[in-house]
């Protein structure tokens, strides 16, 4: 079990370029969640899988971004037509979605900066 | 919807003395607080989580405190060492698997 991995962990692009994350659950977790971090807060959510489906979307959430997750396994997020302001950490985490002592745990994100 | 927040926002002790994080919730249905330890560059880590059948968690140096009925939930690490120094967050949710909503963090610096 290596964790949660993301990729790339950095990624500069241009303001008005579309951008793609992917995110790799630890196996067999069927929870998979992304959140938003800029500097000195803490992380926003922004969305969330069971599994395929996807089961909340932040109001934060605009429509230039998209996220799936085609086979439950793992997911990539979409940014259409960056913006200055999408400049941020972009975390995914993953649960195995039982009830118990199942925390969430966390990639290294993937870094994004617009110029 | 739920929103957490946390106090105070910048916090330095000198090492072997205690340190103190609260935090506030608004929302009733929240029954899962987890603390998560985030140092610079790196991820968000989980380091104590406490649900709301108990009032009090204890795991070594670290101790967590829930009072359901004021909304309020708070971290004690206690004998700080240098490695202690990082960013924590509160959060909260209505169970471990569902949205996290994290407050907006504590720097802790902890003076050798």
């Amino acid at each position: 079990d290596t964790g949660v991995s993301q990729d790339p962990r950095h990624k500069i692009t241009k303001r008005g370029q579309n951008v793609t994350f992917r995110c790799d659950p630890i196996s067999e977790h069927n929870r998979l969640y992304w959140y938003r971090q800029t500097l000195g807060q803490g992380p926003e959510f922004l969305t969330y899988f069971q599994n395929e489906a996807q089961l909340e979307k932040s109001r934060l959430l605009s429509d230039r971004f998209s996220a799936e997750r085609p086979k439950g396994s793992f997911s990539t997020l979409e940014i259409q037509r960056t913006e200055q302001g999408d400049s941020a950490m972009y975390l995914c985490a993953s649960s195995s979605g039982h009830p118990g002592d199942q925390p969430q745990h966390f990639g290294d994100g993937t870094r994004l900066s617009i110029l | 919807g739920e929103n957490v927040e946390q106090h105070p926002s910048t916090l330095s002790v000198q090492e072997g003395d205690s340190a103190v994080i609260k935090c506030t919730y608004s929302d009733s249905a929240s029954n899962y607080f987890p603390w998560y330890k985030q140092e610079l560059g790196k991820r968000p880590q989980l380091i104590i989580d406490i649900r709301s059948n108990v009032g009090e968690k204890k795991d070594q140096r670290i101790a967590v405190t829930l009072n359901k009925t004021a909304k309020h939930f708070s971290l004690h690490i206690t004998e700080t060492q240098p490695e202690d120094s990082a960013v924590y967050f509160c959060a909260a949710a209505e169970t471990s698997y569902d949205k996290v909503i994290f407050g907006p963090g504590t720097s802790l610096s902890v003076i050798p």
